[in-house]
Parts: C-alpha cells; structure tokens; sequence
C-alpha cells in the first residue's frame, strides 16, 4: 500500500522556538495531506487540510499564524508549529489520500513534540 | 450536528470475540472507515464499508447499516497485540471524516 513517512517521531524543544514536521509521500503524489493533532487518550482532531500549491484549509480554532503549513510539492508538506509553548505539547500525525479505496487514508508515523 | 459514538473501553479475553459498536450521524454519507492504534503510533486502515451488509476479512469483520446509522467490527480469535484503539470515521458528503473517540480494547489471557 501507500506510504507516509513524518519526520521527526520526536523532538524536544525550548518554549518559544518553532519546530518543523515533515509529511512526505513515498510512492504516490498527494495533492491532499491532513494535519492531526492528538492528546492523551483522545482521538484524532483535524487541524488542517494542507492542498499542494494553495493556503491550507484550517478548522475552526486552529490558528493559521501560530500552525503554518507549507505544501509545495506533490510529496512534501510541512507543519511548523511556531513560538512553541508547553501547551502545545502532543502528537501530531500527517496523512494522505493514497490507497484503492476512495478515502482510505494513509498516516505518517506522527511526531510528538514536548515543549519545555 | 455531525457526531460520531463507540465505546470508551472494552475488555476481552485472548481467543474470544468481540464486537466494537459504532453509531453515526453525518451531512451525506460516503462510507464508514475503522482503524487500529496501537498506543504511541499512528492509525492503521482496517476496513471501509459503504454499503449495507458485512465485509469479512480473516479474523476482522465490519457491519453496517445505513439506515440506522450503525457499524460494528468484530474481531475473532483474539489476539494479545489485537490490545489497540479502535477509530470509527464516516464520511461525510463533502468526503471529509468524522472521526470517533475510538475504543480502547483491552486483551487479557
């Protein structure tokens, strides 16, 4: 099937940096890829719709200053979580439309982030 | 509303079976989607149903319902690594997914 590959699978840093996560599409080219954030326990919260050559569609409370995504080509989009703080520590999992069924969803690895 | 409803947690026993329930409430519908999660990692694809009756595959079945909102998975045989979360997704009109809070299905021997 389809892959996902989201690089880094963890990453620590200092409270006011920016962190940038990578979502690639390893063999087919994704002109649609998700953004997810999740906490603890809890399901998967659509952050935004990251459409290649076009601004990213955000969901309702997402803010597009502070989660800039960039997909600039059919295989690559990225999440930068900018002027981090502890709060938005969690694990944060791209995905893409790739597979034979309409939607089925392929997801990258995820990356948790612990701001410190 | 869209909405999306299955079990908090279920626990099971290794060699049993046992049926993870989901109700949905969604603008359209273009489909019904259940994947797994182990814990710390992302969702896999288990099945996709878009019409009404059940989709068997090895030990994992799903089930739906359209008319009333219902699916279930079940899972046969169980398996100690079968301790996941399970997601229920619908799709809505505009193909977006609705996702459940997922059910933590825990595995004992």
């Amino acid at each position: 099937g389809a892959v996902v590959s989201q690089h880094p699978s963890w990453v620590i840093c200092k409270s006011g940096t920016s962190v940038k996560i990578e979502c690639r599409s390893l063999d087919f080219q994704a002109t649609t890829m998700f953004w997810y954030r999740q906490f603890p326990k809890q399901s998967l919260m659509l952050m935004a719709t990251s459409n290649e050559g076009s601004k990213a569609t955000y969901e309702q409370g997402v803010e597009k200053d502070k989660f800039l995504i960039n997909h600039a080509s059919l295989t690559l989009s990225t999440l930068t979580v900018t002027s981090a703080h502890p709060e938005d520590s969690s694990f944060y999992i791209c995905s893409a439309r790739g597979g034979r069924v309409a939607g089925e969803l392929f997801f990258g690895e995820g990356s948790r982030l612990t701001v410190l | 509303g869209q909405n999306i409803d299955q079990p908090t947690e279920m626990t099971a026993t290794e060699g049993a079976i046992v049926q993870i329930n989901c109700t949905y409430q969604t603008s359209g519908f273009n489909g019904l989607f259940w994947y797994q999660q182990h814990a710390g990692e992302a969702p896999t694809f288990l099945s996709y149903n878009v019409l009404d009756g059940l989709e068997e595959k090895g030990r994992f079945s799903s089930f739906l319902s359209r008319s009333k909102g219902y699916s279930y998975l079940l899972l046969k045989e169980l398996q100690m690594k079968d301790s996941a979360s399970y997601l229920c997704a619908a799709m809505d009109s505009n193909y977006q997914l609705i996702w459940g809070a997922g059910t933590k299905l825990i595995i004992k021997p």
